[in-house]
C-alpha cells in the first residue's frame, strides 16, 4: 500500500511569488490534514479536510493560504503571494474516517521544504 | 490553551544507555496520546499511541511510554538505546473519541554515540 506522498519535496521561490504544494493521501483515507513546521518551532496544524469539505481551518495563518481538495482525493495548498515567514516544512497527513479508533492515527507524508528568499 | 511540552530539545547518549524523554500536555478534556519519530531523511512515523486502557503502552523498536493522568504526562522510555535510534522524537495529543488535529510538542533531538 502506498503511503502519503507530497510534491514537490523542495521548493525555492522568491518573495511575492506563488507556490502550490500537493498531497496525495493513502487511498481510502477521507481525513486529510496539513501541518507546518517553521525552523526551530513545533509542528503546527493548518487545516483538516473530511473528504472535500473543510472540517477545521483554524490553523491557517492568513488569507494568502488557500487549500483545496476537489473530489475528496488529493489536496493542494497554495501560498500567494509568498512571504519570508512562510518558509518551513509543510507536512500532509491522512487517516481513516469512521467511528473506530483507526481515525485517530495519522500517517504522514515526507513533507515539502519551502524556502522563500 | 492546548499545548504540549517536551522537556529536552537535544539529548546525547551513548549506546546501551537508558532513555527517558519527558512530555507534558495541557488540554481541556480527555486525550489520545502519541509519540512520533523522524529518522534522518525519513518521514514522521508513529512510534506508539495511547487511546485508553493500560496506561503503559509498548511501541515499535523496544520503546514504551507511560500515561500518568494525574501528572498530564506521557514519557517515552527505552532501556537501552542503539545508534540507530538517532532521530527526532515528537509527542502529540488530540481529542479522545473524536481525533482531529494533533497538537505537537517542540520535538527532542536524540543523538546516540556508537
Amino acid at each position: 500500500e502506498a503511503g502519503v506522498t507530497q510534491f514537490p519535496s523542495h521548493s525555492v521561490i522568491e518573495k511575492g511569488q506563488t507556490v502550490t504544494l500537493r498531497c496525495d493521501p493513502i487511498s481510502g483515507h477521507d481525513n486529510l490534514y496539513w501541518y507546518r513546521r517553521v525552523m526551530g518551532k513545533e509542528i503546527k496544524f493548518l487545516l483538516h479536510f473530511v473528504k472535500e469539505s473543510k472540517q477545521d481551518e483554524s490553523g491557517m495563518p492568513n488569507n494568502r493560504f488557500l487549500a483545496e481538495r476537489t473530489g475528496g482525493t488529493y489536496s493542494t495548498l497554495k501560498v500567494q503571494p509568498a512571504e519570508l515567514e512562510d518558509s518551513g516544512v509543510y507536512f500532509c497527513a491522512s487517516s481513516l474516517f469512521g467511528r473506530g479508533p483507526d481515525r485517530y492515527e495519522q500517517y504522514f507524508g515526507p513533507g515539502t521544504r519551502l524556502t522563500v528568499t | 490553551a492546548q499545548s504540549v511540552s517536551q522537556h529536552n530539545h537535544h539529548v546525547i547518549l551513548s549506546e546501551a544507555a537508558s532513555l527517558e524523554l519527558g512530555c507534558n500536555y495541557s488540554y481541556g478534556g480527555t486525550v489520545n496520546l502519541f509519540w512520533y519519530v523522524q529518522y534522518p531523511g525519513q518521514h514522521l512515523q508513529l512510534l506508539l499511541k495511547y487511546f485508553s486502557g493500560d496506561p503503559l503502552v509498548k511501541g515499535i523498536k523496544g520503546f514504551e511510554a507511560e500515561f500518568i493522568k494525574s501528572k498530564f504526562s506521557f514519557n517515552l522510555r527505552k532501556p537501552s538505546v542503539q545508534w540507530s535510534d538517532t532521530a527526532e522524537y515528537f509527542c502529540a495529543v488530540n481529542r479522545a473519541f473524536r481525533g482531529g488535529k494533533l497538537i505537537f510538542g517542540q520535538g527532542t533531538e536524540l543523538s546516540v554515540k556508537p
